[in-house]
């Protein structure tokens, strides 16, 4: 059982490129995730969905997309990188119908902008 | 919108002392409370949750919380902790439509 799994590992763009991260899950969880971890400033959510289809922004959406066009995956776009963006990116998600459900978190994706 | 605050940012400990992290939550609905652990270089992991029932939970490793609803708290202890302890604790309040809110993060550094 995979769990949650995040691609790439590492990430080096330039200013204005864009790219696109990966995030997909095996455990069949209606909610996704996508969190921005910066020091001091703990997790914030970027955007988030409850199923496929459906997509709603979080704290800080502005500079990235997503979409949901399967329950297994969903992608986190940015769409013109900038160094602010610089950050760790953690994909997660979890059963929405039992509340104490806890997330499930990817191992990380850690992007520079240069 | 919930919030979640973590007084203790960075907490520094001998071996074999005992800890408390505080957090407390700002949310009108029913919650779900949750603790995660993220050792260095690894993603967020459970440490231990709240939902209904007995205020205290007990979670992994010796570690428990209490979550006092009067004081909107959700505090995690350990009786004495161990160089291993060493990590980022972030507690984190869940709505029942699935959305997380975590704290900041409190990074304890335990002294062998």
């Amino acid at each position: 059982n995979a769990g949650v799994t995040q691609t790439p590992k590492f990430q080096v763009l330039k200013t204005g490129q864009s790219m696109t991260l990966q995030c997909a899950q095996d455990m069949n969880h209606e909610y996704m995730s996508w969190y921005r971890q910066d020091p001091g400033m703990g997790l914030r959510l970027i955007h988030y969905s409850v199923g496929a289809g459906i997509t709603d922004q979080g704290e800080v959406p502005n500079g990235y997309n997503v979409s949901r066009s399967t329950t297994e995956d969903f992608p986190l776009r940015l769409l013109s990188a900038a160094p602010s963006q610089t950050s760790v990116y953690f994909c997660a998600s979890s059963y929405i119908g039992t509340a104490e459900s806890p997330l499930h978190f990817g191992n990380g994706t850690r992007l520079t902008v240069t | 919108a919930q919030s979640v605050s973590q007084h203790n940012h960075h907490v520094i400990l001998s071996e074999a002392a005992s800890l408390e992290l505080g957090c407390n939550y700002s949310y009108g609905g029913t919650v779900n409370l949750f603790w995660y652990v993220q050792y260095p270089g690894q993603h967020l992991q459970l440490l231990l949750k709240y939902f209904s029932g007995d205020p205290l939970v007990k979670g992994i490793k010796g570690f428990e919380a209490e979550f006092i609803k009067s004081k909107f708290s959700f505090n995690l202890r350990k009786p004495s902790v161990q160089w291993s302890d060493t990590a980022e604790y972030f507690c984190a309040v869940k709505t029942n439509a699935g959305k997380s809110t975590f704290g900041d993060g409190t990074t304890l550094t335990v002294k062998p």
